[in-house]
């Protein structure tokens, strides 16, 4: 199936600043999904992007859909010590039938207050 | 989004045992997915699940080892067949809501000694 390479694996960050991961695969995405995993739960889906070029925001993350649609970028401006886990991209694996979403490998992110 | 409830919420099991993990949704959704996230990894897709037919199987996952049960629209189980210390691991149910937007329940940590 479809791969998506995220990085940085890991990022140790001070409360304020601004964070920058982003997600590439070698073949087309249409669809382009960013989760948030806290420590002990499930992942929480942050933000969907479904057109290329398209940048969309929810509060002080901002995500955008690369113009070859072979990457997705996430921005998280102004850091707090709960933006502490794990972001996957996700998109949707369009050569099997179904659903299927392929996952990154997680960016861990630690804030340090 | 969903309401999505797993239970049991983590469990120690000993090696050769089994265990049903239980997905409840509150509304009626076509679709659930199974994910195993092992220790420190990523999201891997188990098995998709429908109502009203069998459930499909990813590569590397087979039924007798992981049966799956999709009762009715709002219902699933995921059992975990003959343990062993290598099932060690998160397991997650979804549902999806729109257009490849997948929503997770909070997950259950199984540990196999």
């Amino acid at each position: 199936g479809q791969q998506l390479n995220q990085s940085p694996q890991s990022m140790f960050i001070q409360e304020g600043e601004d964070v920058s991961m982003n997600c590439t695969s070698s073949s087309i995405f249409n669809t382009w999904l960013w989760y948030k995993q806290d420590p002990g739960e499930g992942p929480v889906l942050l933000i969907a992007l479904y057109k290329a070029g398209e940048l969309t925001s929810n509060g002080r993350l901002t995500a955008q859909f690369g113009i070859t649609r072979k990457d997705s970028f996430l921005n998280i401006s102004a850091s707090i010590p709960s933006d502490v886990g794990i972001y996957f991209c996700a998109g949707p694996d369009v050569k099997t039938s179904g659903s299927r979403l392929t996952f990154g490998e997680g960016t861990q992110l630690t804030v340090n207050p | 989004s969903a309401v999505i409830s797993q239970k049991p919420s983590r469990d120690i099991c000993q090696r050769g045992t089994s265990l049903t993990i239980q997905c409840q949704v509150d509304s009626q959704v076509t679709m659930m997915f199974w994910y195993r996230q092992q220790p420190g990894q990523s999201l891997t897709l188990i098995a998709t699940a429908n109502q009203g037919s069998e459930a499909t199987y990813e590569s590397g996952f087979v039924i007798d080892k992981f049966p799956i049960s999709r009762p009715n629209l709002t219902f699933s189980t995921l059992t975990v067949s003959n343990m062993s210390p290598e099932d060690s691991s998160i397991y997650l149910c979804s549902v999806e809501r729109r257009d490849w937007e997948q929503f997770f329940g909070p997950g259950t940590r199984l540990t196999v000694l």
